[in-house]
């Protein structure tokens, strides 16, 4: 079962424009997330993070919001630029010693001209 | 070089061969993480080390892989018999810990393995 979910497999956004990516998970233990941004034919890239203590946490262009109480998370791109077209990776740790990360399925986003 | 380098960039093996991939993490991370990403998905955790010790390896889905990293540093993955559910790309990440599991993994370019 799947304790990070990505529900929009792609989402279309025109330049200049908010792109929003939403993620939710199940498990309450997690206290830490993770955004990543994947190219193609590249590894994941760290975007921006927010810990559980924090309800929001935002660099430049980037912001990621949480709700812990509906265990959502998003990640808001103002204004979007076609060069943030890629795949989007939402992941979370339960805050144990290890940090291995639960990874979603990914959404891939597309900035139009 | 600066990132996490892996290597090769793609393998294709036959069934029944054995593979080994190979990763060199940024230098002075003592986590080191692999990964599985299967075609549509995200990335799987499979095994960590901190230095040269193995101390999770329960994502790892069968007896056939193994992984070890005897210096603390480089890391290799090893596929024995490979089947064709083997077949995705196999990512490494690196990491500085800070105890608190609140920290950034670094990731390579992966191996895009393919079984015939």
């Amino acid at each position: 079962d799947q304790q990070v979910k990505q529900n929009s497999p792609s989402l279309s956004v025109q330049e200049g424009r908010i792109s929003i990516l939403n993620c939710d998970y199940t498990n309450s233990m997690f206290d830490y997330f993770l955004w990543y941004k994947k190219y193609p034919a590249e590894g994941p890239t760290f975007l921006i993070s927010i810990s559980s203590i924090k309800d929001k946490n935002e660099d430049g262009r980037f912001t990621v919001f949480l709700n812990k109480s509906a265990k959502h998370l998003s990640l808001h791109i103002v204004p979007s630029q076609p060069g943030d077209s890629a795949v989007y990776f939402c992941a979370a740790s339960d805050g144990g010693s290890q940090g291995n990360l639960i990874f979603g399925k990914g959404t891939k986003l597309s900035v139009k001209p | 070089g600066a990132g996490v380098s892996q290597s090769p960039r793609y393998k294709v093996a036959k069934r029944g061969q054995d593979v080994a991939l190979r990763c060199d993490p940024i230098s002075g991370h003592v986590s080191l993480f692999w990964y599985q990403q299967a075609l549509g998905q995200g990335p799987e955790f499979l095994t960590y080390f901190q230095n040269e010790a193995q101390l999770d390896k329960s994502g790892l889905p069968s007896d056939r892989f193994f992984a070890e990293r005897p210096e603390g540093s480089v890391s290799t993955l090893k596929i024995q018999r490979t089947q064709q559910e083997d077949s995705a790309v196999y990512l490494c990440a690196s990491s500085l810990p800070s105890g608190t599991g609140r920290d950034i993994q670094y990731f390579g370019a992966g191996t895009r393995l393919s079984v015939l």
